[in-house]
């Protein structure tokens, strides 16, 4: 089945203390990218890959890091979350970025205290 | 920069009504509109979309209509049922570029 995973579902953390999303695609996409949804803003995305060791900032990057080492994965990495981090984050992949099928994961729900 | 601002953020219908939500977008050069249903607790998931080169696109009740010189489209959709019930996102982008989203519609259909 194609799909996206995103791991963890649901993360509860305190301030600075670093920590990592995992995405995971099966479909050999080469686009992935991030996103966070709030309320009343939409999706706005964070970081994005076109391919292996290609990644570039979206939207709203400050505070989060991203690596491509692999085709497959696509980790999001909060070195030091701040409150202002607690959101919804998605994970999405496609066949060559934006103008093609966005596939999304389950989404996480990160809460920083 | 580019933008795309939707309309309403929430609307509620009668089961069997027809609902409209409409976006607006920014950038002229955009060619491509797609618009994704996210059900609660899942993410969003692709429902129609529509390129630069067409004028309107239909998919059983669900419709998307596009007007380039006034940089609108909308979304239609006909015969509601309760399962319609969700957030939907209309969202541009311009050849391999980003997409970018709307700020969201929560669709309430009551029976």
């Amino acid at each position: 089945e194609a799909q996206v995973t995103q791991n963890p579902r649901y993360l509860i953390t305190v301030t600075g203390k670093k920590l990592t999303v995992t995405c995971s695609q099966n479909m050999n996409h080469e686009y992935m990218s991030w996103y966070r949804q709030d309320p009343g803003l939409g999706l706005r995305q964070i970081y994005y890959s076109m391919n292996v060791e290609v990644t570039d900032k979206g939207d709203v990057p400050e505070g989060y890091k991203v690596s491509r080492k692999e085709k497959r994965n696509f980790p999001l990495i909060l070195e030091s979350p701040s409150p202002n981090q607690t959101s919804l984050y998605f994970c999405a992949s496609s066949f060559s970025g934006g103008n093609t099928e966005a596939f999304f994961g389950q989404g996480t729900r990160l809460t920083v205290v | 920069g580019e933008n795309v601002e939707q309309h309403p953020s929430t609307l509620s219908v009668q089961e069997g009504d027809s609902a409209v939500i409409k976006c607006t977008y920014s950038d002229s050069a955009s060619n491509y509109f797609p618009w994704y249903k996210q059900e609660l607790g899942k993410g969003p998931q692709l429902i129609i979309d529509i390129r630069s080169n067409v004028g309107e696109k239909k998919d059983q009740r669900i419709a998307v209509t596009l007007n380039k010189t006034a940089k609108h489209f909308s979304l239609h959709i006909t015969e509601t049922q309760p399962e319609d019930s969700a957030v939907y996102f209309c969202a541009a982008s311009k050849n391999t570029g980003k997409l970018i989203f709307g700020q969201g519609t929560t669709l309430q259909v009551k029976p």
